[in-house]
């Protein structure tokens, strides 16, 4: 039972582009959502995150936008550079616990 | 952000044998906790490391097999028991300092043969 899925294992674009990475949830207990950015042979580094009284959070380059009504979640990369190749997951956690569910991740390569 | 030390990065065990994980931490936190990702998986949360109590399991997972310790607000063990090939895997300690957010070590590189 995935309750957090990333359903694109990977994504692909051009250097300046918007990457686009997608999320879905099914707990309607979820109440706040983070996405980590991980390399090879290091931990998930924190990227950004979002409560679920809101519908956008930005931060740079990074934008997240969350979908309560349709459990669903996306993180915007704009522009996105080469640096950001990297392995991409979303995690969600079901009050203050300190617990998070996290996605499969997505693959994103950014081509110079 | 919390600077989280782990120790060793990799190793590479034999099976039947068990391999003890260190977690320091540069502040006193709460919340620490033990994470595996298998080949290929995600993250999958294996435990809440409590100080001063015993740590909190998730489903699938047993005190026997993965005992973890806890004596201060700065550091953890998680030890992996009678290893097998398919404890293969990516071991990560985090902690939740800023609000909501969680901080995640490096991992540590498990290969059983």
């Amino acid at each position: 039972d995935q309750q957090v899925k990333q359903n694109s294992p990977s994504l692909s674009v051009q250097e300046g582009r918007i990457s686009i990475l997608n999320c879905d949830y099914t707990n309607s207990m979820f109440d706040y959502f983070l996405w980590y950015k991980k390399y090879p042979a290091e931990g998930p580094t924190f990227l950004i995150s979002i409560s679920s009284i809101k519908d956008k959070n930005e931060d740079g380059r990074f934008t997240v936008f969350l979908n309560k009504s349709a459990k669903h979640l996306s993180l915007h990369i704009v522009p996105s550079q080469p640096g950001d190749s990297a392995v991409y997951f979303c995690a969600a956690q079901a009050g203050n616990t300190g617990k998070l569910i996290f996605g499969q991740g997505t693959t994103l390569q950014v081509k110079p | 952000s919390a600077v989280i030390s782990q120790k060793p990065s990799r190793d590479i065990c034999q099976r039947g044998t068990s391999l003890t994980i260190q977690c320091q931490v540069d502040s006193q936190v709460t919340m620490m906790f033990w994470y595996r990702q298998q080949p290929g998986q995600s993250l999958t949360l294996i435990a809440t490391a409590n100080q001063g109590s015993e740590a909190t399991y998730e489903s699938g997972f047993v005190i026997d097999k993965f005992p973890i310790s806890r004596p201060n607000l700065t550091f953890s063990t998680l030890t992996v028991s009678n290893m097998s090939p398919e404890d293969s895997s990516i071991y990560l300690c985090s902690v939740e300092d800023r609000g909501r957010l969680t901080d995640f070590g490096s991992g540590t590189r498990l290969t059983v043969v």
